[in-house]
């Protein structure tokens, strides 16, 4: 079954507001989560990587008060999308591990920002 | 860092044919290389993997081989069915933190 879950599937929501991804490990301590946006017909371009109880860390280019990510617990990472604009619409991604040999992928998170 | 270059970007075969499609890295220490299919509106699912002490891994129709020399892995199809047609995505890790660096992606079609 699913190592990962990641909610909502899909979303659609209006430019200026703010969404919510949720990225869940369902039956181990996720220590640290990676986050991916992917538009159509390319690869996955990580965002950013976060460890429970600290910042995340962003890649080049990528707007940390756009994209909030939030790592509370060892189960759940969050992505907050803020302001979002029709350009933010893209495949978004979570990725975590149990070991270096055991990588596991959200379902990921469609988001169409109308 | 680590770059990890994917071809063909698609590649269209009759089901029943081979394919393979062949990724190159640069950085002599990653250790682990997997393979990942993904399929429309899906997040990506591990096909297979293999590590650098392993020159070649098979599983049933699918297999990896591995040239750590030349820096390269390709994955090989065999058989293809309607079913395989999807995005597949190469990857290296020297497990440095975790990292996983993919290639672009190939899309492979089989036409029935």
């Amino acid at each position: 079954g699913a190592v990962v879950s990641q909610h909502p599937s899909w979303v659609i929501c209006k430019s200026g507001t703010s969404v919510k991804i949720e990225c869940r490990s369902l039956d181990f301590q996720a220590t640290t989560m990676f986050w991916y946006r992917q538009f159509p017909k390319q690869s996955l371009m990580l965002m950013a990587t976060s460890n429970e109880g600290s910042k995340a860390t962003y890649e080049q280019g990528v707007e940390k008060d756009k994209f909030l990510i939030n790592h509370a617990s060892l189960t759940l990472s969050t992505l907050t999308v803020t302001s979002a604009h029709p350009e933010d619409s893209s495949f978004y991604i979570c990725r975590t591990y149990r070991t270096a040999y055991e990588q596991y992928f959200g379902p990921g998170t469609r988001l169409t920002v109308t | 860092g680590e770059n990890v270059e994917q071809h063909p970007s698609t590649l269209s075969v009759q089901e029943g044919d081979s394919a393979v499609i062949k990724c190159t890295y640069s950085d002599s220490a990653s250790n682990y290389f997997p393979w990942y299919k993904q399929e429309l509106g899906k997040g990506p699912q591990l096909i297979i993997d293999i590590r650098s002490n392993v020159g070649e891994k098979k599983d049933q129709r699918i297999a990896v081989t591995l040239n750590k020399t030349a820096k390269h892995f390709s994955l090989h199809i065999t058989e293809t069915q309607p079913e395989d047609s999807a995005v597949y995505f190469c990857a290296a890790s020297n497990n440095a933190g975790n990292m996983l660096t993919f290639g672009g992606g190939t899309r492979l079609m089989v036409k029935p």
